[in-house]
């Protein structure tokens, strides 16, 4: 089983819609939660990240941790063609190392 | 600021060859620095990571080796290429000791194996 599992999608939506990305993982020393966005050849951006339980919100983005099912959630609202990209979770213990999910790719239609 | 910068951007290379793959970081001293690499529609895969000049710590054992000369400078090498090395390799650099540990990536390298 892997640390971290991510539907790789694809997903396409209509602009203007609200879009959710998941991850579940399974280690529960994870500690920080982080979502980066790729857009197609190039390096991955920090979009967000968090540490606890709860909601973090950074615009028309929300990033969502639920520590007791072991499940992370980013919601993109008012999606804009410009969102199109691949959206890779990550997370970790603390010190030094990342596990990505595997990243979904995303498409909005405009 | 900092800025990550890798060279190449694009490479082909034949099987069997050599490979030099250099990043640098500026802006920042004793950085975290790591090299992943990303297969076609897949997720990154850490190969190496270093928390200081000559300390490389291998997370996969391959025919790819890496190496910190300087303090900001990180080299991803392999003496003969297969095809199964062909992907796109992230450089990536961190806080030292900081968290959470977010880490910042490079524009990456197209390496294309033929």
């Amino acid at each position: 089983q892997k640390e971290v599992e991510q539907d790789p999608g694809p997903l396409s939506v209509p602009e203007g819609a609200i879009v959710s990305l998941n991850c579940t993982y399974s280690n529960s020393a994870f500690q920080y939660f982080m979502w980066y966005r790729q857009y197609s050849r190039k390096g991955p951006e920090l979009l967000m990240y968090t540490y606890s339980s709860g909601n973090k919100e950074d615009g028309r983005f929300t990033a969502q941790v639920d520590k007791s099912s072991k499940y992370i959630s980013l919601f993109i609202r008012d999606s804009q063609p410009s969102d199109s990209a691949t959206y890779l979770c990550a997370m970790s213990k603390g010190a030094q190392k990342l596990v990505f999910g595997q990243g979904t790719r995303l498409t909005i239609n405009p | 600021s900092q800025t990550i910068h890798q060279w190449p951007a694009t490479l082909v290379q034949p099987v069997g060859s050599p490979l030099s793959l250099e990043c640098t970081v500026e802006g920042t001293s004793n950085p975290n620095l790591y090299w992943y690499r990303q297969a076609a529609g897949r997720g990154l895969q850490l190969l190496f990571y270093s928390v200081g000049i000559g300390q490389i710590s291998s997370e996969v054992p391959q025919n790819l080796s890496a190496s910190r000369p300087q303090d900001r400078q990180f080299i991803l090498s392999s003496k003969k290429l297969l095809l199964s090395d062909s992907g796109f390799y992230l450089c990536a650099w961190s806080v030292l000791g900081g968290a959470p540990e977010t880490q910042y990536f490079g524009p990456g390298t197209r390496l294309l194996v033929l």
